[in-house]
């Protein structure tokens, strides 16, 4: 039974340019959400999904997006990339809002 | 405004020694949910326990037990008899009712030495 997998394991990008993340939920989830973890800190909610519409939404900007699809996978963009947005970007899904099980997160660092 | 605090920053122990990792939270919900999670150096958050606000018995699985405390707010973690491969970061988080949205203190990065 396959975990929460993550797409791409890293990326660098430039400040200005957009990025997308991808998710596949663990089998039989069917809520994802996307977590931001700058270095040394805790992870901070950006947003969940349900049945493919965002359910929460943390204190995080508008350049941040986010989309489910059918199957349950999901993706995270995030346009006019800063500085301040290298982090670990991590994916959890759950069932039924029971507890979330997270992916190894991909790596963003922005130039 | 809900808070969760991890007071110790790093921890380091001999292997075997027992450790105890703090944690308190704050929230105003009678119904919330509180969880450790494990973060070694691969990255990726591994699930340990999750405890709702009316459960407060103890709980021990092998080595690792959790005291729940709701007159002090508190949800501290202890291992038992430490080992190298505890090595890690640990967060204590917080949700609101059952929504699955995690409020994370700032972790607590344990060095179990041999």
């Amino acid at each position: 039974d396959a975990g929460v997998t993550q797409s791409p394991t890293h990326l660098i990008k430039t400040r200005g340019q957009q990025v997308t993340l991808r998710c596949s939920p663990k089998s039989g989830h069917d809520t994802v959400s996307w977590y931001q973890q700058a270095l040394g800190q805790g992870p901070q909610f950006i947003f969940q999904y349900y049945e493919e519409e965002e359910r929460q939404r943390g204190n995080f900007p508008d350049r941040f997006s986010g989309h489910q699809f059918p199957n349950y996978s999901s993706e995270l963009n995030v346009n006019a990339l800063l500085l301040g947005d290298s982090a670990l970007y991590l994916c959890a899904s759950s069932l039924d809002k029971r507890e979330e099980f997270f992916g190894p997160g991909t790596r963003l660092t922005v130039l | 405004a809900q808070k969760v605090t991890q007071a110790q920053t790093e921890i380091s122990v001999v292997e075997k020694e027992d450790v105890t990792l703090d944690c308190v939270y704050e929230t105003r919900d009678t119904t919330y949910y509180l969880f450790w999670y494990k973060q070694p150096p691969s990255g990726e958050l591994v699930f340990l326990i999750r405890r709702n606000s009316f459960d407060e018995q103890n709980e021990i699985s092998g080595r690792y037990s959790w005291n729940f405390q709701k007159s002090t707010s508190s949800f501290n973690f202890t291992i038992t008899a430490s080992q190298v491969v505890d090595s890690a970061v640990y967060f204590c988080a917080l949700s609101k009712g059952n929504t699955g949205k995690l409020i994370f203190g700032q972790g607590t990065t344990l060095q179990v030495k041999p």
